[in-house]
């Protein structure tokens, strides 16, 4: 299985700044032929099931905010949030769905400063 | 609109086995896959397997092989997730998920809480 590594594992963001969150594949998820990487980015609210933020490393989905941005390629990606609000404190999960099984990273909870 | 309506919480004794369901509705049952995907406490997000609803194919996360079993019914839009042999780290709220093969998942269940203890 494809193992995800994200950093950092928490984080505390003051209001109105950026906040960046890292993730590792430990092998590519790019596939060449299309050029597309295999990679999403989730945001989970306790309580409430994973909400799907990002895929293709850098497509936001609809009706997500655009201070979130995905980037990177290969085995190497970042989730970057502009300006932090305060709604935005969630855990965070980057998935790759290159391989069967999809696997997801460690998680990065995100936390006022 | 797209909705995944899972069953409720249970509780459940080491050894035993234990069997949810998600109702989908708002799109055509087959023409997306059903993941199953747990989330333990303290722990991270975890695949079980996938099922096709179209004919009922399955691949299973090799170590719950011999353990999970998924299968639907189409009559009814359901799906359903089979774990036996409970054990204590088995503890977990469980989610379906809609994605096909090498997509996210797009739409998730709310999510259904399975205690395992003596």
């Amino acid at each position: 299985d494809i193992v995800m590594t994200q950093s950092p594992d928490s984080l505390a963001v003051s209001l109105g700044e950026r906040a960046t969150i890292n993730c590792k594949s430990s092998q590519s998820v790019l596939y060449n032929s299309n050029n597309k990487n295999y990679f999403a980015w989730y945001q989970q609210k306790p309580g409430q099931p994973p909400k799907l933020l990002i895929n293709w490393a850098s497509t936001r989905e609809s009706g997500v905010p655009d201070r979130f941005s995905g980037s990177g390629s290969g085995t190497d990606f970042t989730l970057t949030i502009s300006s932090l609000q305060a709604e935005d404190v969630a855990v965070y999960y980057c998935q790759q769905h290159y391989t069967s099984p999809p696997t997801f990273g460690q998680g990065t909870k995100l936390e006022i400063k | 609109q797209v909705q995944l309506v899972q069953s409720g919480a249970v509780v459940k004794k080491p050894g035993a086995s234990v069997k949810l369901s998600c109702k989908a509705s708002g799109y055509t049952f087959t023409t997306y896959f059903i993941h199953w995907v747990r989330h333990a406490p303290g722990q991270g997000l975890e695949c079980l397997g996938v099922i096709d609803p179209t004919g009922g194919s399955t691949t299973y996360a090799q170590r719950f092989q011999g353990r999970v079993t998924m299968t639907r019914d189409t009559s009814t839009n359901t799906v359903y997730m089979e774990l036996s042999s409970l054990r204590p780290d088995d503890t977990a709220v469980y989610y379906c998920a809609r994605g096909n093969n090498g997509d996210s998942f797009d739409y998730w269940g709310q999510g259904t809480l399975v205690t395992v203890s003596s």
